[in-house]
């Protein structure tokens, strides 16, 4: 049971280059998300997804582009990548609403915007 | 202001002793509660969630809540090496904001023999 699953786990890119972080979850969870974890912040929201073809921003969505065309697949795409987005990047999926809604977190992408 | 606040750190408490980690929220509408934990370089594991006021016990962990003073706390007792890490409060708000976890910055805690 590979559960949730992200890579590349390291990334190291160039400022104006397009970055793609993948994230796949085997329990066909209906809602996954994407976090960024920054010292002295936390971990903030910056897209979640109820649903296959069903998006919305969270916190701090600027300079992200998420899609969702399968229910196991949530890509998210820094469209051309700034020193900011240098961070630890989370995946995160829950089964449904209101039932089961405890996230489940994959091992995270960490990414250096040089 | 933040929205979620926790208490600042690092908590350093003895092996044996009761670890007290507290985290406070600004939105009264808030519904569900939850604690994380975070092992250095790994993601985090929920440990426990409340949604009513009271507390909630689960083996060595007591969560409390109380919604008319905004606060929501976690309770290590029995406190182990291992349960050295940083805790994550996280508070869902009310109404249609499924999915959107509010975190905050997290305490570190550690638990020395």
């Amino acid at each position: 049971d590979a559960g949730i699953t992200q890579s590349p786990r390291y990334k190291i890119t160039e400022t104006g280059r397009q970055v793609t972080l993948m994230c796949h979850q085997t329990w066909s969870h209906s809602y996954m998300f994407w976090y960024r974890q920054d010292l002295g912040h936390g971990l903030r929201l910056i897209y979640y997804s109820a649903a296959a073809d069903i998006t919305d921003k969270g916190e701090v969505p600027d300079g992200y582009v998420v899609s969702r065309s399968k229910t196991e697949n949530f890509p998210l795409t820094l469209e051309s990548a700034t020193r900011s987005q240098t961070s630890v990047y989370f995946c995160a999926s829950s089964e449904s609403w209101p039932s089961q809604e405890t996230q489940y977190f994959g091992p995270g992408t960490r990414l250096l915007v040089l | 202001q933040k929205e979620v606040e926790q208490n600042s750190g690092p908590l350093s408490v003895p092996e044996g002793a009761i670890a007290s980690l507290n985290c406070t929220y600004s939105d009264r509408g808030s519904q569900s509660f939850f604690w994380y934990r975070q092992y250095s370089g790994k993601s985090p594991e929920l440990i426990m969630f409340i949604y009513s006021n009271g507390d909630k016990e689960d083996g060595r962990f007591t969560a409390q809540l109380n919604k008319a003073s905004q606060y929501v706390s976690l309770l290590i007792r029995d406190s182990q090496p291992s349960d050295s890490a940083t805790y994550l409060c996280a508070v869902r708000a009310g109404g249609t904001s499924y999915g959107k976890l509010t975190f905050g910055q997290g305490t570190i805690l550690t638990v020395h023999p």
